[in-house]
């Protein structure tokens, strides 16, 4: 168990819908990055948050929208919702720079 | 651009003996490499860390090379395990303490 939790598990809903995942960071950790792994891709950098600020942002959506809340709980909202982004998504906290990353269980997602 | 290359075939390996997985990049200057460990439908879980200063590095049975000449990485396993099936992942630091990971190669061991 690495600490970090996600929900939900799983998410099933439709194309053009929007939904919210969300993360909680390892006690302490101040990082929180959300990455996306479909089976071709690999598992691809969405962005990072430290702190409540944005910190670095890569191959993400503007479709996809994150945020980091006073507690570091993050959540990572999808809209507009396409057969293709269905993935799994990870959320990863750690606690400083260069600090090894540690991985929620996931989010499996699935657009119908 | 960058660019990180691991083998996409998986390596099939008996019991006992040492895998070896590599993982090449272009592009990239980065300061640390690490290597994470990924079971099927789970977060990757993380394994080993190594600076662009240190040539290897070890842990129990894994070693870690690091060569920015060559701009390689191995990763080997000794006396592997069936347990030590999984997908292995290099991640390279690509500023800010983001990490922008290879795809994989499968690791089957068998009995």
């Amino acid at each position: 168990d690495s600490g970090v939790t996600q929900t939900p598990k799983h998410l099933i809903t439709a194309t053009g819908q929007r939904v919210t995942l969300r993360c909680s960071p390892r006690s302490g950790d101040l990082s929180v990055y959300w990455y996306q792994q479909s089976l071709d891709q690999g598992l691809q950098f969405l962005i990072q948050y430290y702190n409540g600020e944005e910190r670095a942002k890569g191959n993400i959506l503007e479709r996809f929208s994150a945020q980091q809340f006073p507690d570091l709980h993050s959540e990572l909202n999808l809209s507009s919702l396409e057969l293709g982004d269905s993935a799994l998504y990870f959320c990863a906290s750690s606690g400083g720079i260069t600090d090894t990353q540690y991985f929620g269980p996931g989010t499996r997602l699935t657009v119908l | 651009s960058q660019k990180i290359e691991q083998n996409s075939e998986a390596l099939n390996i008996q019991e006992g003996k040492t895998a070896t997985l590599t993982c090449n990049y272009t592009n990239y200057s980065p300061a640390y490499l690490q290597w994470y460990r990924q079971d099927p439908g789970r977060g990757p879980v993380f394994l080993l860390l190594i600076r662009e200063n240190e040539k290897e590095k070890r842990k129990e049975r894994l070693k870690v090379t690091f060569d920015t000449t060559l701009k390689q990485s191995l990763f080997h396993i000794t006396a592997s395990q069936p347990a030590d099936s999984a997908t292995y992942l290099c991640a390279l630091d690509s500023g800010y303490s983001t990490l922008t990971f290879g795809k994989g190669t499968m690791l089957l061991v068998s009995p």
